[in-house]
Parts: structure tokens; C-alpha cells; sequence
């Protein structure tokens, strides 16, 4: 099984903070990543998928990089918005998620 | 616009069964790759089950053998069987659809875009 490992655990940030989350393979997984969005109690929304392609409807703020083993997950300027649990997804062979990085104030 | 709502969750017994529905509005269960995904409380996600096209499937290893994933044309709506409960599927279960991105050298991968809000799955005594 693929392993996917998130860093950090929780982030503390400001609004307008360049924040910048990393997500690490067990092996190489090309591009087939995607990064998702979670507010209590609400089901996870998708912002990055394939490394680097931004959802539609997503604001431009959210990007995505990486490949192979490596991938980050930054928001430019962090809004209120944005405070909530990022989650990395591997879906290069089956589907694997990191266990969540919790953007918090 | 694509709306997916779960249903048929509820406190259940270790060893009894449940059927989990998923309702489906503005696509089609039946040509679309469908998955049901899983959250326990406080908890990580988990893809317990995927349908393709042609109606093969992907079970975790966690669900292999109990869970049985399945789409009602006639109702467009997704189903997941579930016996032999365990306490450790206690979870929140989402549906959510699959979308094929494709490379030519090495074929097809499947991320989900659309998400239900959930069904809460309790296995207690």
C-alpha cells in the first residue's frame, strides 16, 4: 500500500500568511495527487487534482506542486475562509489518503 | 447542479448489517465511476469502495468480503452493503464521484470532484 505522510500535523497562521503544506509518498505516485478542503462537519471539497490543476470554482490563492514523491500544497494570502483540515489523496494506484494538516488561527 | 445524498446510516450492533443509499441529482450513477470514502470520528479518510464502468470493483482490504457496493438504475442512487459489522466501522460515509484523468502511456487514474454530506454509521453494543 502506498503511505501518504502530511506536514504539519497543525498549522498556526494569520490571515494573509503565505501558508504551505507538504505531502510526502511512501513511493512515486507521478502526478496523481489531489488536495482536498474540510470544514466541520462538512464533506471534503476538492481544490488540486493531478499535482497541479486547480479545481474549477477554486480560488486562485490555492496551488499545487510536486512530483513523484513530493508535493506542496500553498495558499497565497490565507483568508478567513481558509481555516480548516487540508487533506492530500494518492490516486495512482488505488486511493490513499495523508491524515490531514488542520489550518488553525 | 450534482447533488449527492447519503441515507441509511444509524446505531447497529457488532456482527449486523445495514444498507447505505446514496441518492443522486443532476448525473447519472450508472455511467459515472461512483466510490463510497469513510471518516471515523476525529479521523483520517479512507476509500472503502470504488465501481467502475462495466461494474468492477475495488474494496479496502479493511471491508473485503463484507461490503458490497452496488448502483439501482431505475432510482439512480449507489449503495453500499455492509454485514459483519465492527465497532471499527464506526465512521462517517460519504459517496463521492470519480473523475478518469488519463496518460498515454500509462492509462487511467480516478480523483473524486462531487461529495455527499454524509451518513453517520455507528457498530455499538
Amino acid at each position: 500500500d502506498i503511505q501518504m505522510t502530511q506536514s504539519p500535523s497543525t498549522l498556526s497562521a494569520s490571515v494573509g500568511d503565505r501558508v504551505t503544506i507538504t505531502c510526502r509518498a511512501s513511493q512515486s505516485i507521478s502526478r496523481w495527487l489531489a488536495w482536498y478542503q474540510q470544514k466541520p462537519g462538512q464533506a471534503p471539497k476538492l481544490l488540486i487534482y493531478k499535482a497541479s490543476s486547480l479545481e474549477g470554482g477554486v480560488p486562485s490563492r490555492f496551488s499545487g506542486s510536486g512530483s513523484g514523491t513530493e508535493f506542496t500544497l500553498t495558499i497565497s494570502s490565507l483568508q478567513a475562509d481558509d481555516f480548516a483540515t487540508y487533506y492530500c489523496q494518492q490516486y495512482n494506484r488505488y486511493w490513499t489518503f495523508g491524515q490531514g494538516t488542520k489550518v488553525e488561527i | 447542479e450534482v447533488q449527492l445524498v447519503e441515507s441509511g446510516g444509524g446505531l447497529i450492533q457488532p456482527g449486523g448489517s445495514l444498507r447505505l443509499s446514496c441518492a443522486a441529482s443532476g448525473l447519472t450513477v450508472s455511467s459515472n465511476y461512483m466510490s463510497w470514502v469513510r471518516q471515523a470520528p476525529g479521523k483520517g479518510l479512507e476509500c472503502v469502495s470504488f465501481i467502475y464502468s462495466g461494474d468492477s470493483t475495488y474494496y479496502a482490504d479493511s471491508v473485503q468480503g463484507r461490503f458490497t457496493i452496488s448502483r439501482d438504475i431505475s432510482k439512480n442512487t449507489l449503495y453500499l452493503h455492509m454485514n459483519s459489522l465492527r465497532v471499527e466501522d464506526t465512521a462517517v460515509y460519504y459517496c463521492a464521484r470519480g473523475v478518469r484523468d488519463y496518460d498515454i502511456l500509462t492509462g487511467y487514474y480516478y480523483h473524486f470532484d462531487y461529495w455527499g454530506r454524509g451518513t453517520l454509521v455507528t457498530v455499538s453494543s
